[in-house]
């Protein structure tokens, strides 16, 4: 069985600063890995994913996310936060060739300080 | 390209009612998927159709089927409606199983009085 575990309900940073959003993850087989970005009444665009190529995996609008099987974990990181990234951010997990679909974490919501 | 279209995007039901809901892919994709998500939650899967097969079921009662077309669009069919049902359905399509990221429609949102 596949499960995410969103460390952060709400992640609250300023403008220009770095953000971090947590996310651990539990999977009996190889996992692919990926964040997901939600802005209000929308649905969902996916920012990044990790399908056991490169441990650090580059996505859209400067998003990067590290996959470290040691500590389960894959945490997503930008430099400096745009007044744009506020929105909802879900990190999912896949089990390569499962039946069971995305599993999603509980999401984090991103709040920018201006 | 068009990505993945859903309708209607807002729908009002009252309890014991059924709906049916629609999803089409971007074109070339053969997997589609379903999720419900309640406000506040994040998505929960409910099915994954491929080449027009069931390929994966969530954790959800009977009420809940769906079906996918010889052209890969799907529908979404929920019986007896609950106050618990409403939420926010998403579709997803991918060009084939479901571990390849998935593009999801905006949804349609699913208001049960």
């Amino acid at each position: 069985a596949q499960s995410v575990t969103q460390l952060d309900s709400h992640v609250s940073v300023s403008e220009g600063t770095p953000v971090l959003l947590r996310c651990n993850y539990s999977s009996s087989y190889s996992p692919s890995l990926f964040w997901y970005v939600q802005h209000p009444n929308k649905g969902l665009q996916l920012l990044l994913k990790y399908t056991s190529a490169a441990t650090l995996v580059k996505g859209i609008n400067g998003f990067e996310a590290e996959f470290k099987k040691s500590e389960t974990s894959f945490h997503l990181t930008k430099p400096s936060a745009h007044m744009s990234d506020a929105a909802e951010y879900f990190c999912v997990v896949s089990e390569v060739g499962g039946a069971d679909g995305l599993t999603f974490g509980k999401g984090t919501h991103l709040i920018i300080q201006p | 390209d068009a990505g993945v279209t859903q309708s209607p995007t807002h729908l009002i039901k009252t309890r014991g009612q059924h709906v049916t809901l629609r999803c089409s892919p971007i074109s070339g994709h053969k997997s589609v998927s379903w999720y419900q998500q309640v406000l506040g939650q994040g998505p929960q899967f409910i099915f994954q159709y491929y080449e027009k097969e069931e390929r994966g079921r969530g954790n959800f009662p009977d009420r809940f089927s769906a079906r996918q077309f010889p052209n890969y669009s799907s529908e979404l069919n929920v019986n007896a409606l609950l106050l618990g049902d409403s939420a926010l359905y998403l579709c997803a399509s991918s060009l084939d199983s479901a571990h390849q990221p998935q593009h999801f429609g905006d949804g349609t949102r699913l208001s049960i009085l």
